[in-house]
């Protein structure tokens, strides 16, 4: 199983300010098909894992532009340019280039 | 635009099977596999498996094999997962997944 690993675990961060979180994978999440199959989540409490940011860096209708990703690979970051209130809950990244499809530990970001 | 909608929360003994349904819109319903997708309390993601909507074919996580069965409806568009021999360790929310879009989940509790 390709194993993702989160950095960090937990981010509290000021309104207004950057935040930045890892994702790295133990294989290679670029395909054949020349796309990358990893993915960015959000959960906030009490609800289902809402899709951010697909195939490493596109990001899905109606998601703010503050929420950008990066990276190839096996190496990937989320960026949120500007943290908001409503931009706290847990984020995961995932990938799905191979059964079975595997998910970070989940990134816990809170504002201050 | 993805729209999923799944069936309501389940309370079953120790032993008993369960059979949750996702109901997708008929203009995606064939577009892409459905995956399921299940997470305990307090627990990161946990993969189950997928179902492929056109021929109905199916993969398993290991630790699912010969106690899960995806299954779909086509003429209502709407697919299926059943868990069988249910312990305690089953309880968590369930969600299906179809095109990176998760479902609002199904609670299943399993307690005697």
């Amino acid at each position: 199983d390709i194993v993702m690993t989160q950095t960090p675990l937990s981010l509290s961060v000021t309104p207004g300010q950057p935040a930045s979180i890892s994702c790295k994978s133990s294989q290679s999440l670029l395909y054949s098909d020349g796309k990358t199959y990893l993915y960015w989540y959000l959960q906030k409490p009490g609800q289902p894992p809402q899709l951010l940011i697909y195939e490493v860096s596109k990001r899905f209708s109606g998601v703010p532009d503050r929420f950008s990703g990066s990276g190839s690979g096996t190496d990937f970051t989320l960026k949120i340019s500007r943290v908001e209130a409503e931009d706290v809950g847990v984020y995961y990244c995932m990938q799905s280039i191979q059964v079975p499809w595997t998910f970070g530990q989940g990134t816990k970001v809170e504002t201050k | 635009q993805v729209h999923l909608v799944q069936s309501g929360a389940e309370v079953k003994k120790p032993g008993a099977s369960v059979k949750v349904s996702c109901k997708a819109s008929a203009s995606t319903f064939s577009s892409s596999d459905f995956n399921w997708v299940r997470q305990a309390t307090g627990q990161g993601p946990e993969w189950m498996g997928y179902m492929t909507p056109h021929s109905g074919s199916t993969g398993y996580a290991q630790r699912f094999q010969g106690r899960v069965t995806m299954t779909r409806d086509t003429s209502i568009s709407t697919a299926y997962m059943e868990l069988s021999s249910l312990t305690s360790e089953d309880t968590a929310i369930y969600y299906c997944v179809h095109m990176a879009i998760w479902g609002q989940g199904t609670m299943v509790t399993v307690s005697s």
